[in-house]
């Protein structure tokens, strides 16, 4: 499968526990996104990686979310002391420089 | 900050009626993007549009890019079960997408 990997695809926690999701993007791409959607909302950017800087960050990612690309190649997003509002699909997202984005599965992340 | 909006929010049709979804923006839209988002799923890349005026088809698909580069539309020709979904446009600009709403076809039974 050469497309954009995400893992886990379902992860249900505790309001206050940490999460981390996980983004395999397509190898030929350097550039990768995380979004964020909610139901019956288009996608919200959150980050933007090329390689493994780390070159843009939307104000809607908190002191607690945290996203790091190590090595330019997988990409991981944290989530520190969850809570409600969080609760979300997560879409992570690579492009090559000429664009147009290959949208992973995502993560659909429920907080209780 | 910048805002695309996107009419109608719904747009229920017969099967093998037309479809039309429109973006538009009080800025100048740098490269406009259109996705469709199967119910349960995510986002699926079909064309990007980037000069004045663009017209691309994919089949039954057209879609267009305004001249002022402030509007974008998609059209569907001969709805059919398998075009069911929400259909999104997106400014790509500076490393990122502005969305608009969605625009959800839904067929009616």
């Amino acid at each position: 499968d050469t497309g954009v990997s995400q893992d886990p695809r379902h992860k249900i926690t505790k309001r206050g526990q940490n999460v981390t999701f996980r983004c395999d993007p397509i190898s030929e791409h350097n550039r990768l996104y995380w979004y964020r959607q909610t139901l019956g909302q288009g996608p919200e950017f959150l980050t933007y990686f090329q390689n493994e800087a780390q070159l843009e960050k939307s104000r809607l990612l908190s002191d607690r979310f945290s996203a790091e690309r190590p090595k330019g190649s997988f990409s991981t997003l944290e989530i520190q002391r969850t809570e409600q509002g969080d609760s979300a699909m997560y879409l992570c997202a690579s492009s090559p420089a000429e664009g147009g984005y290959t949208f992973g599965s995502g993560t659909r992340l429920t907080v209780v | 900050g910048q805002q695309v909006m996107q009419i109608p929010q719904y747009q229920h049709v017969q099967e093998g009626e037309d479809f039309t979804t429109y973006c538009n923006s009080s800025t100048t839209l740098s490269n406009i993007q259109w996705y469709k988002q199967r119910p349960g799923g995510h986002p699926v890349f079909l064309i990007q549009l980037v000069k004045s005026g663009e017209v691309k088809k994919q089949k039954r698909l057209t879609f267009q890019f305004g001249e002022a580069k402030k509007n974008s539309s998609l059209h569907i020709t001969a709805t059919q079960t398998t075009d069911v979904g929400t259909y999104f446009c997106a400014d790509d600009s500076n490393y990122q997408l502005i969305w608009g709403a969605g625009t959800k076809l839904i067929i009616k039974p």
